[in-house]
């Protein structure tokens, strides 16, 4: 049972573009929302995040929109580079009070210089 | 530099052997947590400890054990039970009261390999 999925296991965007990854959730408790970036053989590195009290974060290039009716969200890259070229993975949690996280199956983004 | 040490990087073993990874992060974490990462999987929570001497069973404990004897340090033991091994181990870390919009500070991994 996939509580978040990714459904697009990769994509490929020219530099200078936008790169949209998606991810979409079940479990309507989730009211957390991280986003992290991995290169090959190192760890997840933290990204961006949002709760389910706001429908949009930005920070500097990279903007997390969530749209909880739909159960969706969303990071968008702008513009594009070639350093961005990674997996990157949507998490979600409830208040838990663990913030035990639930990783979708991560999205390989490929920037085309 | 503070951060999470993964080790060894690289690790195979024998059907039917135990083996143990590393972690230790200099960070001043209470919290610590291993995941397990499979080709086409979200990372999967093994075990978790929020503080010294304490552990919790995460989604997929079966076949693993951990301790958490000092507050920098948190092992986990693949043990022979483990039916499926061979696998990219990570372990993470949060400072105690973060909050849930703050992620975790991952380790480098270990890829584990059943030979």
């Amino acid at each position: 049972d996939q509580q978040v999925k990714q459904n697009s296991p990769s994509l490929s965007v020219q530099e200078g573009r936008i790169s949209i990854l998606n991810c979409d959730y079940t479990n309507s408790m989730f009211d957390y929302f991280l986003w992290y970036k991995k290169y090959p053989a190192e760890g997840p590195t933290f990204l961006i995040s949002i709760s389910s009290i706001k429908d949009k974060n930005e920070d500097g290039r990279f903007t997390v929109f969530l749209n909880k009716s739909a159960k969706h969200l969303s990071l968008h890259i702008v513009p594009s580079q070639p350093g961005d070229s990674a997996v990157y993975f949507c998490a979600a949690s409830a208040s838990s009070g663990t913030y035990k996280y639930i990783f979708g199956t991560g999205t390989r983004l490929k920037v085309l210089a | 530099d503070g951060g999470i040490t993964q080790s060894p990087k690289y690790l195979f073993r024998k059907e039917g052997q135990n083996v143990t990874l590393s972690c230790e992060q200099n960070l001043n974490h209470d919290a610590m947590y291993w995941y397990r990462q499979d080709p086409g999987q979200g990372l999967r929570l093994i075990y978790y400890s929020q503080i010294v001497n304490d552990f919790q069973k995460g989604d997929i404990a079966e076949g693993y054990s951990v301790s958490r004897e000092k507050k920098e340090s948190f092992p986990l033991t693949v043990t022979s039970a483990q039916k499926n091994p061979t696998a990219f181990y990570l372990c993470a870390s949060s400072r105690d009261g973060h909050g849930p919009l703050d992620g975790y500070t991952f380790g480098s991994g270990t890829r584990l390999t059943v030979v």
